[in-house]
């Protein structure tokens, strides 16, 4: 099941773009990426998934480069709303692999 | 449209009891998957389906049965509760032909052992 490493908090002002990074060295040809967002006492929540190159919805942009070892999610003039665990996936013929995310602490 | 809907929401239990964790989809959707989520710590994956009939063993299968006799219902069955089964247990589906489509989760079920 492919691996993913990613920071385990970050904290940000309210006004401020974030960009999330996630390591995936090991991943698939046919893996996909995918970032879930987690508020406390509810199951996770799907944000973005992407292929390669960028892709952008009305909540995130995803980027990943060429070689689809890495990818960064940025959530841009995040609000205190925003404050949540946020998963990054690799997946494709395998169940989804869920790490310990990275906590996202939005300040005022 | 109810989506995902687990139950129950809370449930306490003792040491050795059995009880079962309903979870139910109301999207057609052919996978489901159950995880358990310990504080502070990622969801781990229990027991997934692929289809109704198929079951398979996810990261953290020991102490939990599955069955998936139709393609809504996905139950997850402890067969003698322990004190580390204590957790809160997330019921998933997802469409499609591969893993890769989106997943959505029910609220939880928050459970205790004692």
């Amino acid at each position: 099941l492919a691996k993913t490493t990613q920071p385990i908090s970050m904290d940000s002002y309210e006004g401020q773009e974030v960009n999330i990074t996630c390591s995936h060295n090991n991943i698939a040809t046919n893996d996909y990426i995918t970032w879930y967002q987690q508020f406390p006492s509810q199951g996770p929540r799907f944000i973005i998934q992407g292929y390669k190159t960028k892709v952008t919805n009305e909540v995130a942009s995803l980027f990943i480069p060429a070689d689809r070892k890495s990818s960064t999610l940025s959530l841009p003039r995040v609000s205190l709303s925003d404050t949540a665990v946020y998963y990054c996936l690799v997946s494709g013929n395998t169940p989804l692999v869920f790490g310990k995310g990275t906590r996202l602490s939005v300040i005022a | 449209n109810a989506g995902v809907t687990q139950t129950p929401k809370f449930q306490v239990l003792k040491t050795g009891q059995s009880m079962t964790l309903q979870c139910a989809q109301d999207m057609n959707h052919e996978y489901m998957s159950w995880y358990r989520q310990d504080p502070g710590m990622g969801l781990r994956l229990i027991h997934y389906s692929v289809g109704a009939g198929i079951t398979d063993q996810g990261e953290v299968p020991n102490g939990y049965n599955v069955s998936r006799s139709t393609t809504e219902d996905f139950p997850l069955r402890l067969l003698s509760a322990a004190p580390s089964q204590t957790s809160v247990y997330f019921c998933a589906s997802s469409r499609g032909a591969t893993f890769n489509t989106e997943a959505f989760f029910g609220q939880g079920t928050r459970l205790t052992v004692v």
